[in-house]
């Protein structure tokens, strides 16, 4: 069963990068069938998609935060990496990892990590 | 980007009612829609994909319906473990989007 977790500061200062990593187990992460996301929920608030990767690097992001997302992978110790340059209380977010497949020419989100609440603040 | 909308935004039903959620895409997204479910504190779980597939392990009295831009969430004989937020996302566009959410509470 391929679980996924997400690690990192909780408490992130204005201006300053917000970084994550979620660490895989129990599947491979080096498939082209999957990519691998950053969704995020704001308190109280509905999913955003923020970006997604493959196992080779190739990325893309939401239009809205494209300038200041940058992810990455590491396929060696199943982890993907999410970076997000100067930040504002709006970034304030629970931030969830999940695995992107494709069932045809469909994407949908089938696991997730359980989430971390990021909040920016001085 | 496709915007989704959800309709209603919330509603209130009993245990064993049957509940449909209306989600509209802002253009045609053929049948590139999928359903979750998240409850407080937890990760969202997919329900749906393809606007009618079931996902393993969710219960029959989920469907999904829909092509174009209208779909349909329905609950044949809502649980109590059905009390949640519903949302629908679209992976037609490489940029995907949710919709707002429609929270189904205790009537």
């Amino acid at each position: 069963q391929l679980q996924m977790q997400e690690s990192g500061p909780g408490l992130v200062k204005p201006s300053e990068t917000l970084s994550l990593t979620c660490t895989v187990s129990g599947g491979s992460i080096s498939s082209s069938t999957f990519y691998w996301a950053w969704i995020r929920q704001p308190p109280g608030q509905g999913l955003e998609w923020v970006a997604s990767i493959s196992y080779t690097g190739t990325t893309y992001s939401t239009p809205s935060l494209k300038n200041r997302v940058t992810m990455s992978v590491d396929t060696s110790k199943m982890k993907f990496f999410l970076s997000l340059n100067s930040v504002t209380a709006a970034d304030t977010a629970v931030y969830y990892c999940a695995r992107q497949s494709s069932v045809g020419t469909n994407t949908n989100f089938d696991y997730w990590g359980q989430g971390t609440l990021v909040t920016v603040s001085s | 980007d496709i915007q989704m909308t959800q309709s209603p935004s919330s509603l209130s039903a009993s245990v064993g009612d049957r509940v449909t959620i209306a989600c509209r895409a802002s253009q045609s997204i053929s049948n590139f829609l999928n359903w979750y479910q998240q409850k407080p504190g937890t990760a969202p779980k997919l329900l749906i994909s393809a606007a009618s597939s079931l996902h393993s392990g969710v219960p029959s009295r989920f469907s999904g319906s829909g092509s174009g831009t209208d779909f349909t969430l329905t609950i044949t004989s809502l649980q109590p473990e059905d009390f949640a937020t519903y949302y629908c996302q679209q992976s037609y566009s490489t940029h995907v989007t949710f919709g707002p959410g429609t929270k189904v509470d205790f009537k």
